[in-house]
């Protein structure tokens, strides 16, 4: 069984700083994907980044990019210029690309972010 | 495009009773799984449905049940209510590659 960790339950940025929140993940599957979710206080659970294991290339939305280390199978995610809006508990999630096991994500326990003004 | 919708979005139900509850996924999307949320547990997967079948079940108990439509819709089902049961119960649509896209989640309070 796959198993997802985040070592950070909370983490704190100044705002316009960078902050890195770590993930690591343990499976025995070549073929996956990982993700980055916001969860704000709203409770909607909004994707952040998405990383398909194939892909050497780490992958970047904006402000938003991730530290891929597949041997390592850490996944962590950096927050450029940090904005008071990015607030939110972040989970790191994993979904296997094994069509059996495709709708089923394992998430971690989460990180509390806050941003300080 | 729409989002997923969950309804209700709060729901307060009484020990031993049975609730409901819909998600409708974005359209197009034919994988719709479930989760519950809460602070002592995180989030766990319940189970997912595709194309009206149940792919994928997590490890909860047999008074947790759901089913999907030919619509793609999808409800679930907790029968026999337990106050460990209150929880945000999230639904998530699956797109074509791999991305889950959340609801609002129903939260779910059993007295």
């Amino acid at each position: 069984a796959q198993t997802v960790t985040q070592s950070q339950p909370e983490m704190s940025v100044q705002e316009a700083e960078t902050v890195t929140l770590s993930c690591t993940y343990d499976t025995s599957e070549s073929d996956y994907y990982l993700f980055w979710y916001k969860q704000p206080p709203s409770r909607q659970m909004i994707l952040v980044i998405r990383q398909e294991a194939y892909k050497q290339q780490n992958a970047t939305e904006n402000r938003f990019s991730v530290n891929f280390q597949k041997a390592a199978k850490s996944f962590s995610l950096k927050i450029s210029d940090s904005q008071l809006g990015d607030a939110a508990m972040y989970f790191c999630a994993y979904r296997s690309r094994v069509n059996t096991n495709a709708g089923k994500s394992t998430f971690g326990d989460g990180t509390t972010l806050t941003v300080k003004p | 495009k729409a989002g997923v919708t969950q309804t209700p979005r709060y729901l307060i139900k009484t020990r031993g009773q049975q609730v409901t509850l819909s998600c409708s996924p974005i359209s197009g999307h034919r994988s719709v799984s479930w989760y519950q949320q809460t602070p002592g547990q995180g989030l766990q997967f319940l189970f997912e449905y595709f194309s009206e079948t149940q792919r994928n079940k997590g490890n909860f108990p047999g008074r947790f049940s759901g089913r999907q439509f030919s619509n793609s819709r999808s409800e679930m089902n907790v029968s026999t209510l337990e106050l460990g049961d209150s929880a945000l119960y999230l639904c998530a649509s699956l797109s074509q590659v791999g991305e889950a896209f959340f609801g609002q989640g129903t939260r779910l309070t059993v007295v």
